[in-house]
């Protein structure tokens, strides 16, 4: 069975450093072609894709949001994590991790089959 | 950075009766389209991928269709599950991009 789960700090304050870990089970990010991804979703809105690692250790972010992300797997390839930098009150949000559907083992299709439950995260003063 | 315009955003429907979303590309996805549910308070769930394919444990009642740009989910004999909101995704070009969803409810 296949399940991811995210953990974060819940609240933070503006121009600090988010940092996120998904850790999860049920499938190995060493397999070719396996990716997880990070994306998020503020209340009540539609969902942004941020960045994602593959099994290779590369990494893809979405542009517009590059300079202050960083993504990264732990060594053991059952954690991966998610920074981002400078946050203010426009990176409130649920920021899920998923697996990418296997089915999609190529260049930049991120279809997920698996997410995880979702991180609150709030920034405010 | 390739546009998903959804449509409608809401909709009202009744038990049993059919239900068609809509979903319209800034550009040819060439059948890069996903669909997701996302039911209260949960994480988005695959439908559909390849604009028709049912992903596993996904009931037939779901069904996608489309081609270039304009795709749709349809939902047969609707049920109180069904109750969610719904999303498409491109994931021809990088950065992938959602529609802004469709929030379907139970007349």
């Amino acid at each position: 069975q296949v399940t991811l789960k995210e953990s974060g700090p819940g609240m933070l304050q503006p121009s600090k450093t988010l940092s996120l870990t998904c850790s999860f089970s049920g499938f190995s990010l060493s397999t070719s072609g396996m990716v997880v991804s990070w994306i998020r979703q503020p209340s009540g809105k539609s969902l942004e894709w941020l960045a994602a690692i593959d099994w290779d250790g590369d990494k893809y972010y979405n542009p517009s949001l590059k300079s202050r992300l960083t993504v990264s797997k732990d060594t053991s390839n059952t954690q991966v994590f998610l920074k981002i930098t400078s946050v203010d009150i426009a990176d409130t949000a649920t920021y899920y991790c998923a697996r990418r559907h296997p089915i999609f083992n190529y260049g930049s299709s991120y279809v997920m089959d698996a997410w995880g439950q979702g991180a609150s995260v709030t920034v405010s003063s | 950075d390739i546009q998903m315009t959804q449509s409608p955003a809401s909709l009202s429907a009744s038990l049993g009766e059919t239900v068609t979303i809509e979903c319209l590309a800034s550009e040819d996805i060439y059948s890069n389209l996903a669909w997701y549910q996302q039911k209260p308070g949960k994480s988005p769930q695959l439908l559909i991928y390849y604009a028709n394919s049912l992903n596993d444990g996904v009931p037939s009642r779901f069904s996608g269709s489309g081609s270039g740009t304009q795709y749709s989910l349809k939902i047969n004999s609707l049920q109180s599950e069904d109750v969610s909101i719904y999303f498409c995704q491109q994931n021809y070009d990088s950065p992938n991009t959602f529609g802004a969803g469709t929030k379907l409810e139970l007349k």
